[in-house]
């Protein structure tokens, strides 16, 4: 069965240090992969996207990297922030469907 | 609008009662997705809008729940006979087209308790 798996434990990390987290999936070919934060309260709002054919995207402190073969993807925050702190979902889309499938997502705290 | 609205934000229900909740995605998307959230759970789709075509039901978890969307605009998701399994926070998304790649914009949710 597909399945897609995040860093099942929470992420507590100093500020100014970089976090990482991971999304695998399994009996998935994605043709794009996206990441979303999501705040207590509110809904999921999307930060990066990275297509089946691109390696690595970055966006301000924020990068993500898409390795098809191993079948994951890792998604750095750099010079942490407390404001960082949130919990992250990854998202997979095949290519000829148009609905995402969420992980269950990673929360990260980040200590002042 | 400016952004995805959904109402109401917390509805407490008695078992057996059916609810409806209401979305109103951003003026201009053409998608819409309704999602649901469980506690430590990932968003489980339930249906899809684009445009006018028939809806994609798939996700829909048994014949109690039905959605619809009129005027290509406002979405109305209704549960029948509400059971305790279905409380859970309900998202609703919109984007602009149907091979989506800017993103979904999702509203704050609404948060169903049946008690």
């Amino acid at each position: 069965s597909q399945k897609i798996e995040q860093n099942s434990e929470a992420l507590n990390i100093q500020e100014g240090k970089t976090a990482t987290l991971t999304c695998n999936y399994t009996n998935y070919s994605p043709a794009y992969l996206q990441w979303y934060r999501q705040d207590p309260g509110r809904g999921p709002v999307f930060l990066l996207l990275i297509r089946e054919n691109e390696k690595e995207k970055r966006k301000e402190r924020l990068k993500v990297t898409f390795d098809t073969t191993l079948k994951q993807s890792l998604f750095h925050i750099t010079a942490s922030q407390p404001a960082d702190s949130a919990t992250y979902l990854c998202a997979l889309a095949l290519s000829n469907d148009y609905k995402l499938s969420f992980g269950a997502g990673t929360t990260v705290t980040v200590r002042a | 609008g400016a952004g995805v609205s959904q109402s109401p934000s917390n509805k407490v229900t008695e078992k057996g009662k059916d609810v409806e909740l209401r979305c109103d995605p951003i003026s201009g998307h053409t998608a819409l997705y309704w999602y649901r959230q469980s506690l430590g759970q990932g968003l489980e789709f339930l249906i899809y809008f684009q445009g006018n075509s028939a809806p994609d039901k798939s996700g829909l978890p048994s014949d109690r729940f039905s959605a619809e969307r009129t005027g290509g605009s406002v979405s109305t998701l209704t549960i029948q006979r509400t059971q305790q399994e279905d409380s859970a926070v309900y998202l609703c998304a919109s984007s602009l087209a149907r091979a989506n790649y800017e993103g979904y914009t999702f509203g704050s949710g609404t948060r169903l308790t049946v008690v």
